[in-house]
């Protein structure tokens, strides 16, 4: 079974632009959530979406934003790109909401900020 | 409000000597532990997991971690490093009771001399 895909792999931007990453949960996984992982830093948390609605929110800017497909597949969407948004962002999948599930991660999205 | 601290950006060991790395959480409610390992450009790989029962969890790659409530702890132990586990390891918490959001430790890299 195919794991977290995540798209694009690598991706560079400029200041003041928008990107949008994509991510793809391991068949049957109904929840998703979002992380940035700035280098040498352990991933910080940004969303987290079960059945299309957002389940929690970390402390980021409303320049951040999410959503949640039918299919469960889920896109992140950063505005007015800083430098400070250069980081690798992370995608994992659980299959539900239940405390204590693990965490399935994708390979992620290297964005660079120019 | 939740915090993993590991003890230790950088741990150095000899191939087949023990590996120990070191997670405390604060939290006056125990939450649920885990520890994910990453491999360069790669995403975050589960490597076991408290939750609740026994305090000795044995993972993959022959890793096992024993959580201390009395001490705040759920230190990583390995008892013969191999040049495999070159890595990046994460200790992380999910609150009980609390909501969905995982903290992350900020990491430790381990390197395994030969």
């Amino acid at each position: 079974d195919a794991g977290v895909t995540q798209s694009p792999t690598h991706l560079i931007k400029t200041r003041g632009q928008q990107v949008t990453l994509r991510c793809s949960p391991i068949s049957g996984h109904k929840s998703v959530s979002w992380y940035q992982q700035v280098l040498g830093q352990g991933p910080q948390f940004i969303f987290q979406y079960y059945e299309k609605e957002e389940r929690g929110r970390g402390n980021f800017p409303d320049r951040f934003s999410a959503r949640q497909f039918p299919n469960y597949s889920s896109e992140l969407n950063v505005n007015a790109l800083l430098l400070g948004d250069s980081a690798l962002y992370l995608c994992a999948s659980s299959w539900g909401t239940a405390e204590g599930q693990p965490q399935h991660f994708g390979d992620g999205t290297r964005l660079s900020i120019l | 409000a939740q915090s993993v601290t590991q003890l230790g950006s950088h741990v150095s060991v000899s191939e087949g000597a023990l590996v120990l790395l070191r997670c405390n959480y604060s939290s006056s409610v125990p939450p649920y532990l885990f520890w994910y390992v990453q491999y360069p450009n790669q995403g975050l790989q589960l490597l076991l997991k408290y939750t609740t029962g026994a305090t000795l969890v044995k993972g993959i790659n022959g890793f096992e971690a024993e959580f201390k409530k009395s001490e705040t702890s759920f230190h990583l132990t390995k008892p013969s490093a191999h040049m495999s586990d070159a890595a990046e390891y994460f200790c992380a918490v999910t609150p009980m009771g609390g909501g969905f959001k995982t903290i992350f430790g900020a990491g430790t890299r381990l390197f395994v001399k030969a």
